[in-house]
């Protein structure tokens, strides 16, 4: 069973600064089937990026993700006001399926 | 417009039963493996249940197992979720989500709004 593990759990900044989060995996991850979604108080999540780099439609190109094998990351460049939320990182696929990470709550600082 | 509409969410006592419904809309949805996701109060996402585009393959964690049943018509572009046997635990917002597998897009791409579950006496 793959377990992945966010860091930190909360990140405050301030508008402009440059966002990094972390997701850690268990064991190695077929970068494929790693996607990042963002979730705003009330609302549904909403993904970012699938497959460890690449944007879903209609979000901006300052968010980014990187990463291979166990280590995942997602970076925002120069925080914007609507940013500040929660960001999950998934794993698609695998035992058991479609896990996801507990979560970062990027907060202004 | 892709829309996913939940439906069915409310008050049951524990040990009751509960179906939850998800309406599609502005895609294909037969061409499509679907999901049930669900988000305790102040918690994270948890991963409910999935089901392939024809039926064919469906999975469940393991905390519903034997206790919730996903099930899904085509023909009227609508995925179902039977919760029998609820637990206070239960307790969350229940959203259905597209797989965008067929796609190659490897990931939960269109989510509903999500409906409320309370599991209380």
């Amino acid at each position: 069973e793959i377990v992945l593990a966010q860091s930190p759990g909360t990140l405050s900044l301030s508008p402009g600064e440059r966002a990094t989060l972390s997701c850690s995996a268990s064991q190695s991850l077929d970068s494929r089937y790693l996607a990042w979604y963002q979730q705003k108080p009330g609302q549904a999540p909403r993904l970012v990026i699938y497959s460890a780099f690449n944007r879903a439609t209609g979000i901006p190109d300052r968010f980014s993700g990187s990463g291979s094998g166990t280590d995942f990351t997602l970076t925002i460049s120069r925080l914007e006001p609507e940013d500040f939320a929660v960001y999950y990182c998934q794993r698609w696929g695998g035992s058991p399926r479609y896990s996801f990470g507990q979560g970062t709550k990027l907060e202004i600082k | 417009e892709v829309q996913l509409v939940e439906s069915g969410g409310g008050l049951v006592k524990p040990g009751g039963s509960l179906r939850l419904s998800c309406a599609a809309s502005g895609f294909t949805f037969s061409s499509y493996s679907m999901n049930w996701v669900r988000q305790a109060p102040g918690k994270g996402l948890e991963w409910v249940s999935s089901i392939s585009s024809s039926s064919s393959y469906i999975y469940y964690a393991d905390s519903v197992k034997g206790r919730f049943t996903i099930s899904r018509d085509n023909a009227k572009n609508s995925l179902y979720l039977q919760m029998n046997s609820l637990r206070a635990e239960d307790t969350a917002v229940y959203y259905c989500a597209r797989d965008g597998r067929w796609e190659l897009l490897y990931a939960f791409d269109i989510w509903g709004q999500g409906t409320m579950v309370t599991v209380s006496s």
